[in-house]
């Protein structure tokens, strides 16, 4: 079975700097999409930024972007200019080939004024 | 595009009752939806993988007994919590899948379940 790891329970950082999520997984499957969502206090899920497995350039939405690590599996989501409204709770996600999403345990993020 | 509605988005009930929750897929077709049940503080944990006109499939662990889905058209699927108690008491998210195959799952806004 996948698993997928979020070690860090708890971030914070200052408006405007950059701060790095980090999570990890366990896969056998060679083909496999991986996902950051953000979850506000509304509890909506929101898509943040996509990796299909099978592409070595790292996935860029303006100021979100990935550093997917194949052979370590690992997968961060960098937050640059962080703002306000990025303060949510971040999940790190994977999709095989059964279409089902494993969540990892998620990282809070804080946003410091 | 690609909304997916839930309804209702809170609802109380009292112990014993059944509830039904409602999953919309509003401008396009889902072959798939998911449910999910979140905790406070918690993550999402999938609960079972509904497919229109069949049986839906659980995850281990979830009594299909107890949390009946029925997936009767390509933009509905229903979650209904029978005989409901305190600790069945959560936020329940529904995601679908678009057709055709997408990578994505778009997430309903969640229903909150409390049981008294």
């Amino acid at each position: 079975a996948q698993t997928v790891t979020q070690s860090q329970p708890e971030m914070s950082v200052q408006e405007a700097e950059t701060v790095t999520l980090s999570c990890t997984y366990d896969t056998s499957e060679s083909d496999y999409y991986l996902f950051w969502y953000k979850q506000p206090p509304s509890r909506q899920m929101i898509l943040v930024i996509r990796q299909e497995a099978y592409k070595q350039q790292n996935a860029t939405e303006n100021r979100f972007s990935v550093n997917f690590q194949k052979a370590a599996k690992s997968f961060s989501l960098k937050i640059s200019d962080s703002q306000l409204g990025d303060a949510a709770m971040y999940f790190c996600a994977y999709r095989g080939s059964n279409y089902k999403l494993t969540f990892g345990k998620g990282t809070l993020l804080t946003v410091n004024p | 595009g690609a909304v997916v509605s839930q309804h209702p988005s809170w609802v109380i009930c009292k112990s014993g009752t059944s509830v039904k929750i409602e999953c919309r897929s509003l401008d396009f077709q889902a072959t798939t939806m998911f449910w999910y049940r979140q905790f406070p503080k918690q993550s999402l944990m999938l609960m079972a993988t509904s497919n229109e006109g069949s049986k839906a499939t659980y995850e281990q662990g979830v009594e299909k007994d107890k949390f009946l889905i029925n997936h009767a058209s390509l933009t509905l699927s229903t979650l209904t919590v029978t005989s409901a108690h305190p600790e069945d008491s959560s936020f329940y998210i529904c995601s679908a899948h678009r057709v055709p195959s997408s990578y994505e799952q778009y997430f309903g806004p969640g229903t909150r379940l409390t049981v008294t």
